[in-house]
């Protein structure tokens, strides 16, 4: 079985600051991980994934996340904070060859000016 | 144009109606998803299909049914709609192999709400 846990359903950051996310995972296997980001009354769009390869992970919009095995963690980063990266984001996970994700519960990303 | 359409965008109907919900890829994928997200839920996995003969159960399928039409199509319906399937719909395809596994492409959604 597999799970997430994201830390935080609401984050607040002031513009040009740092963004972190929290990701916690549970999985049985080795898993592959991804975030996901959603735009107002948009579908999810592909921000990076974790797939066995380097576990510092670079994504689009600046974005990037670390996988660390030790901590069963996949924590979203961004060095500054762009007003346009106000979004929903969700952090999921799979097992290799299985290509069901389970997604995390969301983390509502707000930017103040 | 999008790779992942839905239609329709938006719905409203009443207590008791069948709905159909449908998706369409141009992507070319083998496999196709269906969610519903909820406030503060994430999104749930209603039905997945891995090819046109290959359809499962999720974690939430009681209530829906789905058809794999072609391997570009893949419709939910809702049999019997009731007010607590109101939420947000979204299809996804993902490839099997070709170094993109497990990433999924999802559509645009739709708004369906039951009265």
């Amino acid at each position: 079985a597999q799970s997430v846990t994201q830390l935080g359903s609401h984050v607040s950051v002031s513009e040009g600051a740092l963004v972190l996310l929290r990701c916690n995972y549970s999985s049985s296997v080795p898993p592959y991980l991804f975030w996901y980001v959603q735009y107002p009354n948009q579908g999810l769009q592909l921000l990076l994934k974790y797939t066995s390869a380097a576990t510092l992970v670079k994504g689009i919009n600046g974005f990037e996340a670390e996988f660390k095995k030790s901590e069963t963690s996949f924590h979203l980063t961004k060095p500054s904070a762009h007003m346009s990266d106000a979004a929903e984001y969700f952090c999921a996970v799979s097992n290799f060859g299985n290509e069901k994700l389970t997604f995390g519960t969301g983390t509502r990303l707000t930017i103040i000016p | 144009d999008a790779d992942v359409t839905q239609t329709p965008r938006n719905r409203i109907t009443k207590t008791g109606k069948r709905i159909m919900l449908e998706c369409s890829q141009t992507k070319g994928h083998d496999r196709m998803y269906w969610y519903r997200q909820d406030p503060g839920l994430g999104l749930q996995l209603i039905y997945y299909s891995f090819d046109v003969k290959d359809i499962n159960k999720g974690e939430i399928s009681d209530g829906y049914s789905v058809s794999r039409q072609a391997q570009a199509k893949f419709s939910l319906s809702l049999e019997s709609a009731i007010p607590n399937q109101t939420a947000l719909y979204f299809c996804a395809t993902s490839d099997r192999g070709q170094g993109d596994t497990d990433t999924q492409y999802f559509g645009p959604g739709t708004r369906l709400t039951v009265l």
